[in-house]
């Protein structure tokens, strides 16, 4: 069974800091892992990492995948207050099922 | 582009009574679309995928019988709550994939968030 562990739970930072997501997994036959930010409602899509593409950046965002140790990591930089959300993490499987972490809760203040 | 929406966007029912919930992709066509629950604090749980024209298939531990998924056509998919009770109180979000899109590229919808009292 896919299994997806985010770290932290949650962090509180100020704005301008950076802040690094962690995501570790264990899966049988791996094929994507994906970045969700959830504000109050619908997760919104960020990264997809794969085997031949395991570093992605946007703006301020960035994620890499290490295949061998099996993790992902999401970093922010000059976190701003509108960064303050869950940030989700999944693995994509077979039938385009999701299994998501338990998310990290960010909170960026003024 | 890419918009899901979900209605309603909450609900409150009594208990025993069923509550439909419907997902629309407004400008794409999704042949699969997936239902998902959410606690207060927790992460998003699937609960069944939802294949336009078929059967939809239900995630270990989810009653089909309680939770009926119908998917009728390429942009709508409905998750009829059966018999409902506080415990089925939550959060409940759909996706959908874009057919001609990435294959794991998901869109969700706002979410419902349905309380049985």
């Amino acid at each position: 069974e896919d299994k997806v562990v985010q770290s932290p739970l949650s962090l509180v930072v100020h704005e301008g800091d950076t802040v690094t997501l962690n995501c570790s997994y264990e899966v049988t036959n791996f094929r994507s892992l994906l970045w969700y930010k959830q504000e109050k409602k619908a997760p919104t899509f960020l990264f997809m990492l794969t085997s031949s593409g395991i570093e992605k950046k946007s703006g301020r965002l960035s994620s890499i995948l290490d295949k061998k140790e099996l993790f992902s990591i999401l970093n922010i930089t000059a976190t701003q207050t509108g960064d303050s959300a869950i940030y989700l993490c999944a693995l994509g499987a077979a039938g385009n099922k999701l299994t998501f972490g338990g998310g990290t809760r960010v909170l960026v203040k003024p | 582009g890419a918009v899901v929406s979900q209605h309603p966007s909450w609900v409150i029912c009594k208990s025993g009574t069923s509550v439909k919930i419907e997902c629309r992709s407004l400008d794409f066509q999704a042949t699969t679309m997936f239902w998902y629950r959410q606690f207060p604090k927790q992460s998003l749980m699937l609960m069944a995928t939802s294949n336009e024209g078929s059967k939809a298939t239900y995630e270990q531990g989810v009653e089909k019988d309680k939770f009926l998924i119908n998917h009728a056509s390429l942009t709508l998919s409905t998750l009829t709550v059966t018999s409902a009770h506080p415990e089925d109180s939550s959060f409940y979000i759909c996706s959908a994939r874009d057919s001609t899109g990435a294959a794991y590229e998901q869109y969700f919808g706002p979410g419902t968030r349905l309380t049985v009292t």
